[in-house]
């Protein structure tokens, strides 16, 4: 069975630009949750979302966007980028939810010059 | 809001000693569970505790869940150099929501 996988891997962006983020989850998982991951601030959570809905969102301003699609792949948006957007963007499947095992993908780094 | 605390942030071991992380949350949880990142790597699930009191073992690594299911602990036996990595812990509450801990960074020393 094919793991998460997360495009692009690695991509550098330019303040004030805006990025999208893919993520396809394990086939048969409806939940998608994406983290933020930085050195100082750990694993935040951005979203869930289940069967094409946000089911849940973490503390992060309203830049930060993401959609789900019938096949359950999932995009996060990131507009006006700003240089504390630098991070490692990490998606996670689950079979049961945002609050289950979760499967990681091997995320997308993204630098904001 | 919900806090998830982590003690130590950073652990030295030298090879063959023992290695203990601490998770403590602010409010009772309904669950925990334990990740392991190695570096450069993605978190990967280690296990899930749900009862008060808990205790499970995989081979080397115990892991506890505090009898008020606020606090747990895991606790890595005789250290090898395939443990290092950094292990969060991530604590479901009554909200329903999941939040991980800061993380401990193991580094182990042949």
């Amino acid at each position: 069975k094919a793991g998460v996988t997360q495009t692009p891997r690695y991509l550098i962006k330019t303040r004030g630009q805006q990025v999208t983020l893919s993520c396809s989850p394990i086939s048969g998982h409806r939940s998608v949750s994406w983290y933020q991951q930085t050195p100082g601030q750990g694993l935040q959570f951005l979203f869930e979302y289940f069967s094409e809905t946000q089911r849940n969102k973490g503390n992060f301003p309203g830049r930060f966007s993401g959609r789900q699609f019938s096949n359950s792949r999932s995009e996060m948006n990131v507009s006006t980028l700003e240089l504390g957007d630098s991070a490692l963007y990490l998606c996670a499947s689950s079979l049961q939810g945002a609050t289950g095992e979760l499967f990681f993908g091997e995320g997308s780094r993204l630098t904001v010059l | 809001g919900q806090q998830v605390m982590q003690i130590p942030q950073y652990q030295h071991v030298q090879e063959g000693e023992d290695f203990t992380t601490y998770c403590n949350s602010s409010t009772t949880l309904s669950n925990i569970q334990w990740y392991k990142q190695r570096p450069g790597g993605h978190p990967v699930f280690l296990i899930q505790l749900v009862k008060s009191g808990e205790v499970k073992k995989q081979k080397r690594l115990t892991f506890q869940f505090g009898e008020a299911k606020k606090n747990s602990s895991l606790h890595i036996t005789a250290t090898q150099t395939t443990d290092v990595g950094t292990y969060f812990c991530a604590g479901v509450n009554a909200g329903n929501m999941l939040t991980f801990g800061g993380g401990t960074r193991l580094m182990v020393k042949p």
